[in-house]
């Protein structure tokens, strides 16, 4: 069976700091990779997609940075943190055949930065 | 641009009460729609799906949702809630990215 997984779980990180998290999944092999984040009240807003390796493509412009080095491994990034980027942040993978299928979400990550 | 909504923020039921979450979607093509349901402590889990065919389906936990195409709605319904349906509902469209575009999601307290 498929997994995902995520880490840290939690993070507190100061202003100006960098940031990395990653995700993996196990279980398929050349799936979509997908980064939210989830802002109380405003539901779940993607950030980036990939559908391959090396492959990112970013629909909103942030601070925020994403990377495929591994068919399944996903790593969002910052150089420099900002207050506005707390939040939670969950990564999702689909099958990558066809379109709008459903995604599997990992347990997410939450960052507050201070 | 596709996107959903979901008009209630926050639902209060005592146990017993039925169910239902309103949501709507703007897209005029063939659509993919999702419930998603994130219990307290626990990661987003899929609950129904509708793809096509039969435009009622049902999902786990006895919950079902009715697509209405001329509305543009995806209602998710449930008899009977109990108290352990207190979570946070989140309604999906498949976007053309292969990404979903989530609704902002709809809390749910049932009191015992």
């Amino acid at each position: 069976s498929q997994t995902i997984h995520q880490w840290p779980a939690t993070l507190v990180q100061p202003v100006g700091s960098p940031l990395s998290l990653e995700c993996t999944v196990e279980g398929t092999s050349n799936p979509n990779l997908y980064w939210y984040r989830q802002a109380a009240g405003r539901g779940l807003q993607l950030l980036f997609y990939s559908v391959g390796i090396g492959q990112i493509s970013s629909e909103v412009p942030q601070n925020l940075s994403a990377s495929r080095p591994q068919d399944r491994q996903f790593i969002l990034s910052s150089k420099k943190l900002l207050l506005s980027d707390s939040g939670f942040y969950l990564c999702a993978w689909s099958h990558i055949e066809g379109f709008g299928y459903e995604q599997y979400f990992g347990p997410g990550t939450r960052l507050t930065v201070t | 641009a596709q996107s959903v909504s979901q008009h209630n923020h926050h639902v209060i039921l005592s146990e017993a009460a039925s169910l239902e979450l309103g949501c709507n979607y703007s897209y005029g093509g063939t659509v993919n729609l999702f419930w998603y349901v994130q219990y307290p402590g626990q990661h987003l889990q899929l609950l129904l799906k509708y793809f096509s065919g039969d435009p009622l389906v049902k999902g786990i936990k006895g919950f079902e949702a009715e697509f209405i195409k001329s509305k543009f709605s995806f209602n998710l319904r449930k008899p009977s809630v109990q108290w352990s349906d207190t979570a946070e509902y989140f309604c999906a469209i498949g976007g053309s990215q292969g990404n979903l575009i989530f609704g902002k999601g709809t809390k749910l307290s049932v009191k015992p």
